[in-house]
This record gives structure tokens, C-alpha cells and sequence, in this order.
């Protein structure tokens, strides 16, 4: 596609719940990466993958958050259990070049 | 550890007036800077990297080791200026992770 595509745009959810945050890189990018914005905060790193591989996964909160990718494409970023904590907005870019991010438009998660 | 700083959270000029958005860093090493910048319901997209030496939009940087900082310059601001701006650093080795300030608000004032 022309650019990263996430979805969906707005999610509310129960506290408890499970969800799936979806990304759809650039074509080509190896590098995925997602990212949280809570309110007022700046973005934290959450998990890196370079294929279907997470080498860097150091940015992963609790064993609550898990992601995955397949065919060098889509990724699902999953929280089980969800605490009004997540409540942010859920960033996904892809690179193809070292330090080139592109970034789409996230997912903005409200647990209520 | 790495960390990036904007002390500001907030900056308003008043157009034609310079700007300056400050970002320090720590880490150990050679880190590679980078502005990020999001508009009002746009994207958050890359504004301009140190290792380019590059201008875009009228916005400068220079990296300073010694200060270890990575100020954001515009010698007149423009109304269009107005966006939320990020300061981030990347270190070496493969994951090419980057690390993000809190961001700085910038407001320019017609």
C-alpha cells in the first residue's frame, strides 16, 4: 500500500477484555515497529520485528501484551486482559532503510 | 541509560519570530538525532535527521556533542509551523529502535 495502515482507527473496549490491534506495513519493509502514546507522555517502544522475527521485544509491558507478524507483512499487536492502563494510542511504523520510520495513523484504545 | 529531554512542553511566537525547540540527550557513544514532527490530525512523520545536515521547512539542527544536545531552529516561524515536534535518538546495532522525547507543542501566534 502507499503507506502503513492500522485498524481499526478507535477501539473501546471492557476492562477484562481482549483485543487486536492490526498494522499493515509499506510493501517491502522488513522492519516493524509499534509504539504506545499514553496521554500527556511521549512514545514508548514496545516490540521490533525485521521479518517475521522479534528480536527486540524489551518494550513489551507485561506478559498481558504479546504481537505477531506474518509473511514479512501484517502484524497483530494483542492485549489480553485489559486494564484501564492501556488505555493510549498505539503507534505502528515500518522501515526500510536504517532510521527511515514511517509511521501510520494508530489506534487510539480506551479500556472503560 | 538513553533518554531524550524537551523540556517544554509548550512553546508560543508569535509569527516572524525565530524558534528554537530544545532537546538533550543522554547516551553513550555515537547516537543518531532525528526531529519528528505531527500536525493537527496528520501523521507523525520525519521532519529532518543530523546525519542529512539538511533544511527542511526553514527548520534547522546541529548536533552538539559536547552539550549533547539537538535544538530545533527556524529563524521565522510561519503560522504552518504549528504542530506538536519530537525529538528522538537511535543508537547503533541492527534494531534501529529510536527513543522519543515527551515532544514539545509548538503555537505560532498570527
Amino acid at each position: 500500500g502507499a503507506g502503513v495502515s492500522q485498524s481499526p482507527s478507535n477501539k473501546v473496549t471492557e476492562k477484562g477484555k481482549d483485543v487486536e490491534l492490526r498494522c499493515d506495513p509499506i510493501s517491502g519493509h522488513t522492519a516493524l515497529y509499534w509504539y504506545r502514546q499514553r496521554l500527556g507522555q511521549g512514545l514508548e517502544f514496545l516490540i521490533y520485528f525485521q521479518g517475521n522475527s522479534a528480536p527486540d521485544k524489551s518494550g513489551l509491558p507485561s506478559d498481558r501484551f504479546s504481537a505477531e507478524r506474518t509473511g514479512e507483512s501484517v502484524s497483530t499487536l494483542t492485549i489480553q486482559r485489559t486494564q484501564q492502563e492501556d488505555s493510549a494510542v498505539y503507534l505502528c511504523a515500518s522501515s526500510l532503510v536504517r532510521n527511515g520510520y514511517t509511521f501510520g495513523s494508530g489506534t487510539r484504545l480506551t479500556v472503560v | 541509560a538513553q533518554r531524550v529531554t524537551q523540556p517544554e512542553k509548550l512553546l508560543s511566537v508569535f509569527k516572524g519570530a525565530p524558534v528554537e525547540l530544545k532537546c538533550n540527550y543522554s547516551y553513550s557513544g555515537s547516537p543518531e538525532l532525528f526531529w519528528y514532527v505531527q500536525y493537527s490530525r496528520q501523521r507523525l512523520q520525519l521532519l529532518l535527521r543530523h546525519i542529512s545536515r539538511e533544511s527542511i521547512k526553514g527548520f534547522t539542527a546541529d548536533l552538539n556533542k559536547g552539550e549533547t544536545s539537538f535544538h530545533l531552529k527556524k529563524p521565522f516561524a510561519q503560522e504552518e509551523d504549528s504542530a506538536m515536534y519530537y525529538c528522538a535518538l537511535s543508537g547503533p546495532g541492527a534494531t534501529n529502535k529510536l527513543i522519543f522525547g515527551t515532544g514539545t507543542l509548538l503555537a505560532v501566534q498570527p
